[in-house]
């Protein structure tokens, strides 16, 4: 089956503790995406990625990292997470093309609270 | 930066009610714009991709409208159902991109 898989689904961490979101596609996408829902705002693009080696900030990168040394997998790094970035977390492949032309394949999200 | 409203924020309407919603974006550079349904604790899912002005896209009951000389996008939903209920999203591509805050749908029995 086609999909996006993102783990955990959900974590509750202390603040300063370096914690990975995993994401791994299996549908050869070349665009990989990270981003943050929180209430009353759209999804919010942290980081992208056009291809293996390749990535972007996005709107919102400031606390985090990513990598993509293979083309199926993109984690997201917080290297010292605060409260701040308590949210909804969602990855997101399209095929090429920064997405425009395909439409998104998300994953099923990580909601994570930094206490 | 890029502007992308939709509205209203959030709907109730009955169980065979029809209704629409909308998706205001920039007029220019318009590259292209997604419509997604977002069912809560589950993930976004791809609607309609939508590229040229004037492109009407269905999918069952659910229709969309696309005009990109005044920027806007219409979703319709046609005798609408409880499973209906849902988020739906509009996603707006010019050289950068920008996600609405959505339409939170809720059809009452």
């Amino acid at each position: 089956e086609a999909q996006v898989t993102q783990n955990p689904r959900y974590l509750i961490t202390v603040t300063g503790k370096k914690l990975t979101v995993t994401c791994s596609q299996n549908m050869n996408h070349e665009y990989m995406s990270w981003y943050r829902q929180d209430p009353g705002l759209g999804l919010r693009q942290i980081y992208y990625s056009m291809n293996v080696e390749v990535t972007d900030k996005g709107d919102v990168p400031e606390g985090y990292k990513v990598s993509r040394k293979e083309k199926r997998n993109f984690p997201l790094i917080l290297e010292s997470p605060s409260p701040n970035q308590t949210s909804l977390y969602f990855c997101a492949s399209s095929l090429t093309d920064r997405g425009r032309s395909h439409g998104y394949t998300f994953g099923s999200g990580t909601r994570l609270t930094v206490v | 930066i890029l502007n992308v409203e939709q509205s209203p924020q959030s709907l109730h309407v009955q169980e065979g009610d029809s209704t629409n919603f909308t998706c205001s974006f920039p007029s220019s550079n318009f590259y292209a714009l997604h419509w997604y349904r977002w069912e809560t604790a589950k993930s976004p899912e791809a609607l309609f991709v939508m590229t040229l002005n004037g492109d009407e896209k269905k999918k069952g009951r659910i229709s969309a409208t696309l005009n990109t000389k005044e920027g806007y996008s219409y979703l319709y939903i046609k005798g609408s159902q409880p499973e209906d209920s849902a988020t739906y999203l509009c996603a707006f591509f010019s050289t950068d991109m920008r996600f609405g805050a959505g339409t939170r749908l809720t059809v009452k029995p």
